[in-house]
């Protein structure tokens, strides 16, 4: 059973710039959460979508938005890149917002210069 | 304000020791509480949830604890391994929301051959 994959693994941006990011869940999991983790805030939460409607967010900036399409897979948006959004932002999924397991992706590790 | 607190920040052990790693929160309501395994650069892995009604639970070498009067988790390493170097993150949450759930800042693990 594939696990929770996101892409890419890796990306440089300029300040300014603007980037997505994807999320596949797992097979069959419908709830997808987005997270940013820096070295100095931990484990910050971004937002919760769950067929394809967003049901919470966190104390970001509008800069960053999502999405899930019909397949569950999701997608992350940042514009007008900041070099405070340098971070690991990962990807947790799991089978509904009612059930606490979630399995994270490998994160994709952003640098803005 | 909902806080998780872990401690300590980090720990050196030699291999084949014991540690205890501890979780105190004040999230109310309280819903359920995780215990997240990081290796460097990599994505958040779960080693236990325990409910309200739950005080123990394990998973091969690794214990959890909890006492939701105190309102403080431990998880306990046993006969520790190189691949236990890693961050443990305790997250707890007042209800099934996402949102609302609430990280520690995790304690970084180094063990020592």
């Amino acid at each position: 059973k594939a696990g929770v994959t996101q892409t890419p693994r890796y990306l440089i941006k300029t300040r300014g710039q603007q980037v997505t990011l994807s999320c596949s869940p797992i097979s069959g999991h419908r709830s997808v959460s987005w997270y940013q983790q820096t070295p100095g805030q931990g484990l910050q939460f971004l937002f919760e979508y769950f067929s394809e409607t967003q049901r919470n967010k966190g104390n970001f900036p509008g800069r960053f938005s999502g999405r899930q399409f019909s397949n569950s897979r999701s997608e992350m948006n940042v514009s007008t890149l900041e070099l405070g959004d340098s971070a690991l932002y990962l990807c947790a999924s799991s089978l509904g917002p009612e059930v606490p397991e979630a399995f994270f992706g490998q994160g994709t590790r952003l640098t803005v210069v | 304000k909902n806080q998780v607190e872990q401690s300590p920040q980090s720990l050196i052990i030699l291999e084949g020791k014991n540690c205890t790693l501890q979780c105190n929160y004040t999230v109310s309501p309280f819903s359920n509480l995780r215990w997240y395994k990081q290796d460097t650069g990599r994505g958040p892995v779960s080693l236990t949830i325990m409910t309200f009604s739950e005080n123990t639970k394990s998973n091969g070498r690794y214990t959890a604890t909890l006492d939701a009067d105190t309102k403080q988790s431990s998880l306990h390493i046993t006969a520790s391994q190189l691949s236990d170097s890693a961050s443990y993150i305790c997250v707890v949450s007042p209800n099934t929301n996402a949102g609302k759930s609430t990280f520690g800042d995790g304690t970084t693990l180094t063990v020592k051959p």
